[in-house]
């Protein structure tokens, strides 16, 4: 199972900043946080990942609690190419390369 | 650098048939990792393949099965379909250097209907 848990949906203005939340309570020290997302009928695309530091990449960035137990993705200047299904998923770096997926949040970017 | 490419990208076969599904990864690429999405069930993981050899597997029935040959190509076979064998079916490839996140990049996918 998933181990984190995302409102199953969202809506941004297009220009505007749109903020993913995630929470992952059971998140192990050596656990990584990872973001993809998946546009209509197309696979999903890595956005980016983080231990517990914030990160920025040209995507987005993400911002992860200092108790580690939930993070935010920060698409800065959402565009209607943003609106996909945005999946967060905690796993250890170095272990497995299967990824869980949960439901996701669909947001929709709207003009 | 050209993505991972999926073939065929649609297909309908009917209960009963087998078929197998081929998976390009980027070049240079020698992890590749299948994945089963459906409405129902979301995105599952199959299996993964580095240098010709599974090394994990998903919850799925022995009817679902794969290989990958020397040139990082993968296949995966799906035998005896069943109706609820319809669904996208996602290969994903990354490039396994050692000590660092290699990102999943997946291919368009292959929509399989069974009948």
């Amino acid at each position: 199972d998933a181990k984190t848990t995302q409102p199953p949906s969202m809506d941004c203005a297009e220009g505007r900043a749109a903020n993913l939340p995630c929470n992952h309570s059971t998140i192990s020290g050596n656990e990584y946080v990872y973001w993809y997302r998946q546009i209509h009928s197309q696979g999903p695309q890595y956005i980016i990942h983080g231990l517990k530091n914030n990160e920025t990449n040209e995507m987005a960035s993400l911002i992860i609690t200092e108790d580690r137990k939930s993070s935010t993705l920060i698409l800065p200047h959402a565009t209607l190419r943003d609106t996909a299904v945005y999946y967060c998923i905690v796993r250890a770096q170095g272990g497995s390369e299967k990824l869980v997926f949960g439901k996701g949040t669909k947001l929709t970017v709207n003009p | 650098k050209a993505g991972v490419t999926q073939t065929p990208r649609y297909l309908i076969k009917t209960r009963g048939q087998q078929v197998t599904l081929s998976c390009s990864p980027i070049s240079g690429h020698r992890s590749v990792s299948w994945y089963q999405q459906t409405p129902g069930q979301g995105l599952q993981f199959l299996f993964e393949y580095f240098s010709e050899t599974q090394r994990n597997k998903g919850n799925f029935p022995g009817r679902f099965s794969g290989r990958q040959f020397s040139n990082s190509r993968s296949e995966m076979n799906v035998s005896t379909l069943e109706l609820g064998d319809s669904a996208l079916y996602l290969c994903a490839s990354r490039s396994a250097l050692a000590g660092l996140y290699n990102e999943q990049f997946f291919g368009p996918g292959t929509r399989l209907t069974v009948l």
